[in-house]
């Protein structure tokens, strides 16, 4: 069974930092780009970043260029990002999310997600 | 950027009927679209990709048409747990970026 789990979220205060993991199982990791996506509360989806498989490769969006650093451990089976310079408006929950695209790139969609972990910006 | 627009953001439906949610793309992506079904305190589930696969596991009441700019997610009759918010997702420029809808949440009429 295919099984993601987030940590490693809270409260931080705005220009601070976090690192959030995500522990996956069920599944060779190192077959499958990864990406993280997040949700603001009572709010829609919004893409994060993505890694490939390999972990050569890497992908942001806009909102967040600059300031996360997304990494995998394949030895470990964990995938990461690094949030800094946080932002009211990152605010969220973070979602990890595997790809099921065979090409070390994936597809850019996501089948299996984790349970979320709740990152809180305030002072 | 791609701009993906869903409608209505509401839509309420008696259980046993049928529903349709439409996606609408700023530019073409293709058949490169995705659907899932997100319950409150839940993460988002796959239901269909390239805008008509069923997902593993996903009832056959749910299906996924459209290509281009225009999409519709069906369900052929509402379920009890089918009560849920539905995002649309273009993967057409990845890498680097696809990007949502904002949602469709569809309700107990």
């Amino acid at each position: 069974e295919v099984q993601l789990v987030e940590s490693g979220g809270g409260l931080v205060q705005p220009g601070g930092s976090l690192r959030l993991s995500c522990a996956a199982s069920g599944f060779t990791f190192s077959s499958y780009a990864m990406h993280w996506v997040r949700q603001a509360p009572g709010k829609g989806l919004e893409y994060v970043s993505a890694i490939s498989s390999n972990g050569g490769s890497t992908y942001y969006a806009n909102s967040v260029k600059g300031r996360f650093t997304i990494s995998r451990d394949n030895s470990k089976n964990t995938l990461y990002l690094q949030m800094g310079s946080l932002r009211a408006e990152d605010m969220a929950v973070y979602y990890c999310a595997r790809d099921p695209g065979i090409a070390v790139a994936g597809r850019g969609y996501f089948d299996y997600w984790g349970q979320g972990t709740l990152v809180t910006v305030s002072s | 950027e791609i701009v993906m627009t869903q409608s209505p953001a509401t839509l309420s439906v008696s259980p046993g009927e049928r529903a349709t949610l439409s996606c609408r793309a700023s530019q073409s992506v293709s058949s490169n679209l995705a659907w899932y079904q997100q319950k409150p305190g839940q993460a988002p589930r796959l239901l269909i990709y390239g805008a008509s696969t069923r997902a593993t596991g996903i009832p056959a009441r749910f299906s996924g048409s459209g290509s281009g700019t225009e999409f519709t997610l069906t369900i052929s009759s509402l379920q009890s747990e089918d009560f849920a918010v539905y995002y649309c997702q273009q993967y057409n420029n990845w890498p680097p970026a696809g990007t949502f809808g904002g949602g469709t949440k569809v309700e107990i009429k």
